[in-house]
């Protein structure tokens, strides 16, 4: 199975400041047809994940453009601007391109 | 937007079957690849099983080959997950969940909860 290995763990940011997550897979995540299935989530406290970011950086419907996400191949980052009250939660990177899809650990973000 | 809704979860002994339901709000054309994702209590998330839209094509996660069964008819039928032999490990909310490798809709969970 594709092993997804974020980074930190655990992310206390000060309201306004940015913020920065990694995320590395044990294999290529490029699939046949080109595409890189690479997703992120972030799941608020009593909440059912919702979707940041597909496909390495494409921002969902109604997501702040404060979120962006970035990378390639088995180097991945999710990044948020300027840290709002809100953000607070788990965020989860999730590869699609092999079976099983698997996920990262999980970043807790939480206010300094 | 797409909403789902799980249900069927509850409290089973070990050894004991649950069957899982998920029904969409609305089913689109081409509504690919639908899926059940497991949390178990305060721990990170695990993508269990997937089917593609008529059903025929069927993949899980090596914990559960053999025990569970997901489900589908079509691209408007509602989505099922079979559960049989279950034991504590399989304690968890599950997720429906629509995109396949996109993962793009998730629904709000069910609690199964395996315990004597």
């Amino acid at each position: 199975d594709v092993v997804m290995t974020q980074s930190p763990l655990s992310l206390p940011v000060t309201l306004g400041q940015p913020a920065s997550i990694s995320c590395r897979s044990s294999q290529s995540l490029v699939y046949v047809d080109g595409d890189t299935y690479l997703n992120w989530f972030q799941q608020r406290p009593g909440q059912s994940p919702r979707r940041l970011i597909y496909k390495v950086s494409n921002r969902d419907s109604g997501v702040p453009d404060r979120f962006s996400g970035s990378g390639s191949g088995t180097d991945f980052t999710l990044k948020i601007s300027r840290v709002e009250a809100e953000d607070v939660g788990v965020y989860y990177c999730m590869q699609g391109t092999h079976w099983p899809h698997t996920f990262g650990q999980g970043t807790k973000v939480e206010i300094k | 937007e797409v909403q789902l809704v799980e249900s069927g979860g509850g409290l089973v002994q070990p050894g004991g079957s649950l069957r899982l339901s998920c029904e969409a709000s609305e089913y689109t054309f081409g509504t690919p690849w639908m899926g059940w994702v497991r949390q178990a209590p305060g721990k990170g998330l695990e993508w269990v099983a997937n089917t593609n839209q008529e059903g025929s094509n069927r993949y899980y996660v090596d914990s559960v080959k053999g025990r569970f069964t997901i489900s589908r008819d079509n691209a408007k039928s509602p989505l099922f997950l079979q559960m049989n032999s279950l034991t504590a490990d399989d304690t968890a909310v599950y997720y429906c969940v629509t995109g396949g490798a996109e993962a793009t809709t998730w629904g709000q969970g069910t609690l199964v909860t395996v315990s004597s």
